[in-house]
């Protein structure tokens, strides 16, 4: 079946110390997404791309990057973690079109920083 | 900025009974989507419904219904006979429609916490 998977499903670092979630995807999606989802939480979007142009949005702490090498596959990049960056992080994908094609989650990494 | 409420973060349900979970937001747009998404516990989260706002028909998707009220902007859903398999967090979400190229986010409320009882 088609799918988004992220790995790990469970990543421990300590603070500062930087880490790489990935996510990659057979549906063929032209657009992915990052989002954050802390305890009791909404999920908030931190970036997204569009092909291979990259959206961050304005509230994004600097310390989050995200590569995306090809169509497939999508990393995100914790530079410097704290321990407010504890949470789950949900990648997503879409066919982007006028008709509002919904996207497709992944498992999500659950991140916990000692 | 979009933002989107649900007011009940938890609401419980005898199994083959009918629930209605609420959803508000705000925007300045006219046109747009909404979503209701499920997140069982330790699993993806997977779509339920979808519904445009240009079109005043509520979607329906089997025993899942939505009561979509644009001018009060109002999102319910209703599930009916209510399945143990439906005990999940369920996410109200919005998303704006694109006169153009490019993509975009997801705004999502708090959850919805449904607990079926059998």
């Amino acid at each position: 079946d088609a799918m988004v998977i992220q790995n790990p499903r469970y990543q421990v670092t300590q603070f500062g110390k930087p880490v790489t979630l990935s996510c990659s995807q057979t549906l063929n999606h032209n657009v992915m997404y990052w989002y954050q989802q802390k305890s009791s939480q909404a999920p908030k979007l931190l970036f997204h791309y569009y092909d291979k142009d990259f959206n961050n949005e304005a509230d994004t702490p600097d310390n989050f990057q995200s590569r995306r090498p090809n169509t497939s596959f999508c990393f995100l990049d914790i530079r410097s973690p704290g321990l407010g960056d504890a949470a789950m992080y949900l990648c997503a994908t879409s066919r982007w079109d006028r008709d509002g094609q919904p996207q497709h989650f992944g498992d999500g990494t659950r991140l916990s920083i000692l | 900025a979009q933002t989107v409420t649900q007011s009940q973060p938890e609401m419980s349900v005898q199994e083959a009974e009918t629930v209605t979970l609420s959803c508000t937001y705000d925007t300045s747009e006219s046109d747009y989507y909404l979503f209701w998404y499920k997140q069982p516990p330790s699993r993806q989260m997977i779509l339920v419904i979808r519904q445009e706002a240009y079109k005043q028909q509520n979607a329906t998707e089997n025993r899942f219904s939505v009561n979509f009220q644009k001018a009060a902007k109002s999102f319910s859903l209703k599930i009916s006979d209510s399945q143990l398999g439906d005990a999940a967090m369920y996410f109200c979400a919005y998303r704006r429609a694109y006169s153009g190229g490019g993509a975009d986010g997801l705004t999502f409320g708090k959850g919805t916490h449904l607990i079926i009882q059998p």
